[in-house]
């Protein structure tokens, strides 16, 4: 039971480099959401899906694409990587998208993104 | 708009002391509420959900948190800590019909002192 797989762990991009962070959940969870954790802001989420094909913004979108072709992925696309897009980003997944009982949210392990 | 305040940012704490960690939400609809917590270097856990019922709601690890709908508040307690219990709390909120963002506030380091 893999959960919520992130990867790449640790990334270091150039400022203008694109790149893709990937998320896979085997749980068959119909929302999915990426959020990026920096020092003193919390968590701030930036796209999320409430089933494939269906995406939204989030509260901080800019600079950043995502796709849900399929339940199981949600990748997160970074256009052109800028300083300002250090942080760690978290996938999370829960399993129902309607639902009023309050579903838990299961979050991958991070991934570290560093642009210089 | 949604939105979730933690006022603590930084609580040190000596072990055995007791804990209470504040949250407070501004939505005037029917919400879910949560507390999650980040160990160093790990993701999100789960501590606790309120979605119904008793307002009271008990957690893993012996945490506890409180609704109290007219002020808006679910805060976090335990009578008790321990050096583990070193690590970063999140509370969050989501409407619990309609669109399913949930929203965190910005979070609270705890440091538990041996």
């Amino acid at each position: 039971n893999a959960g919520v797989t992130q990867t790449p762990k640790f990334q270091v991009l150039k400022t203008g480099q694109s790149m893709t962070l990937q998320c896979a959940q085997d749980m068959n969870h119909e929302y999915m959401s990426w959020y990026r954790q920096d020092p003193g802001m919390g968590l701030r989420l930036i796209h999320y899906s409430v089933g494939a094909g269906i995406t939204d913004q989030g509260e901080v979108p800019n600079g950043y694409n995502v796709s849900r072709s399929t339940t199981e992925d949600f990748p997160l696309r970074l256009l052109s990587a800028a300083p300002s897009q250090t942080s760690v980003y978290f996938c999370a997944s829960s399993y129902s998208a309607i639902d009023s009982t309050g579903n838990t949210i299961y979050f991958g392990e991070g991934s570290w993104l560093t642009v210089v | 708009a949604q939105s979730v305040s933690q006022h603590n940012h930084h609580v040190i704490l000596s072990e055995a002391a007791s804990l209470e960690l504040g949250c407070n939400y501004s939505y005037g609809g029917t919400v879910n509420l949560f507390w999650y917590v980040q160990y160093p270097g790990q993701h999100l856990q789960l501590l606790l959900k309120y979605f119904s019922g008793d307002p009271l709601v008990k957690g893993i690890k012996g945490f506890e948190a409180e609704f109290i709908k007219s002020k808006f508040s679910f805060n976090l307690r335990k009578p008790s800590v321990q050096w583990s219990d070193t690590a970063e709390y999140f509370c969050a909120v989501n409407r619990a019909s309609g669109t399913y963002k949930y929203i965190f506030g910005t979070g609270t380091r705890l440091k538990v002192l041996a």
